[in-house]
């Protein structure tokens, strides 16, 4: 499984999108980008998976380059409820996740 | 649905104590995780059946044994209890291992082992 390099901590205004950056460089062809969050106390929860075509749902957008080396989970419009810590993990589809630690991201009014 | 359920929620064990932490989802999912989490850190694997009737180490198995007694339940057992156990335990469940899907979490145990 691809080793993954987050920011430590971030901080974004109430109702700004916020950008989470994630280096995976050793990833190989096989291996999907999964994002997950986890609010203080509280079990991870999913939230975007991507293999190589930036992927969007309700709860956030997936902006993968085209080297797959890196990728940009986005939250448009970002509430104080988002305040948590954000997980990218590189998975072969054969693979279990392994979690590093995260990016723990401040939502401020 | 009550997705994955984790009992108990809390927990206090002396040294050398035994102790079965208890996971069941009713999403008839076919594989399930145990996963650790000590203060400040991100979650280590400890053991995960990709299907029901198999089980697998992941990174941190030592001091642990899982039984997936059928497709909904999978447990922890702590035969041993030792202070360096004192963490939060997370289950997980997911459709398929060889899959796309994405995990479910339970709500955590916290264990104490003093």
């Amino acid at each position: 499984d691809a080793k993954t390099t987050q920011p430590t901590s971030m901080d974004c205004a109430e109702g700004r999108a916020a950008n989470l950056p994630c280096n995976h460089s050793t990833i190989s062809g096989n291996e999907y980008v999964y994002w997950y969050r986890q609010i203080h106390s509280q079990g991870p929860q999913y939230i975007i998976h991507g293999l190589k075509n930036n992927e969007t749902n309700e709860m956030a957008s997936l902006i993968i380059t085209e080297d797959r080396k890196s990728s940009t989970l986005i939250l448009p419009h970002a509430t104080l409820r988002d305040t948590a810590v954000y997980y990218c993990i590189g998975s072969n589809q054969g693979g279990k996740l392994i979690f590093g630690q995260g990016t723990e991201l401040s939502v401020k009014p | 649905n009550a997705g994955v359920t984790q009992t108990p929620k809390f927990q206090v064990l002396k040294t050398g104590q035994s102790m079965t932490l208890q996971c069941a989802q009713d999403m008839n999912h076919n594989s399930m995780y145990w996963y650790r989490q000590d203060p400040g850190m991100g979650l280590r694997l400890i053991y995960y059946s990709a299907s029901e009737g198999t089980t697998d180490k992941g990174e941190v198995p030592n001091g642990y044994n899982v039984s997936r007694l059928n497709k909904r339940e999978f447990s922890l057992r702590l035969e041993s209890a030792a202070p360096s156990q004192t963490s939060v335990y997370f289950c997980a469940s997911s459709e398929y291992y060889y899959g796309q899907g994405g995990y479910t979490f339970g709500s955590g145990t916290r264990l104490t082992v003093v």
